[in-house]
């Protein structure tokens, strides 16, 4: 199993491009995440997605847009990127109910100019 | 999140000598998850801890849970260059089906 995998690994943008970014996870996990991280500031939630066909804005939501495209696959979107936006982007999954653990991907490494 | 508060933000030790983060929460626990990022790489989940008093180990790490479930610490015992990293606590602070909380991580740095 590869557990969660994003892409891509790294990715430069100019202020007010797009793009995004895609997440997958093989363990059947009905809960999928978006944080990103920054330098004294932890993790912070972006969205979620308890189950298939649901999502929920978490603790900084603007700015982005995401999809939860099948129970596997969750996406993340910049529609007009920004500066603040320069980040690194991980990605988890997990199962349903409380005391479930919870796995990340590698991240993805963004830049905007 | 200002749930979940770590200390020390960061640590060096010297290798060979032991070292205890702590995690604190300004609500019940529900669960409480640490992990260990490398530098530039994601999130290796270590273990996870439930009840009040709860302790568990893997090779030179142990954490515990207090009895009240608002505080947990990670202790390493004999650092190694290997255990360097950041630290992260995460949190259950619901009872349902909810994200976790992080805290904002502890920088370790293990030299010779």
């Amino acid at each position: 199993n590869a557990g969660v995998t994003q892409t891509p690994k790294f990715q430069v943008l100019k202020t007010g491009q797009s793009m995004t970014l895609q997440c997958a996870q093989d363990m059947n996990h009905n809960s999928m995440y978006w944080y990103r991280q920054d330098p004294g500031m932890g993790l912070r939630l972006i969205y979620y997605s308890a189950s298939e066909g649901t999502t929920d804005k978490g603790e900084v939501p603007n700015g982005y847009n995401v999809s939860r495209l099948n129970k596997r696959e969750f996406s993340l979107r910049l529609e007009s990127a920004a500066p603040s936006q320069t980040s690194v982007y991980f990605c988890a999954s997990k199962g349903w109910g409380t005391l479930e653990t919870q796995y990340f991907g590698p991240g993805t490494r963004l830049l905007v100019l | 999140s200002q749930e979940l508060e770590q200390s020390p933000q960061s640590l060096i030790v010297q290798e060979g000598k032991n070292l205890t983060i702590n995690c604190t929460s300004s609500k019940t626990l529900y669960g409480l998850y640490w992990y260990k990022q490398k530098y530039g790489e994601g999130l290796i989940f270590l273990m996870m801890l439930q009840k009040g008093g709860e302790e568990k180990s893997h090779e030179k790490i142990t954490a515990k849970l207090d009895e009240k479930k608002q505080q947990s610490s990670l202790h390493i015992t004999a650092s190694q260059p290997s255990h360097a990293g950041i630290y992260l606590c995460g949190a259950d602070l619901n009872s349902g089906n909810t994200p976790l909380v992080f805290g904002k991580g502890t920088r370790l740095s293990v030299i010779a």
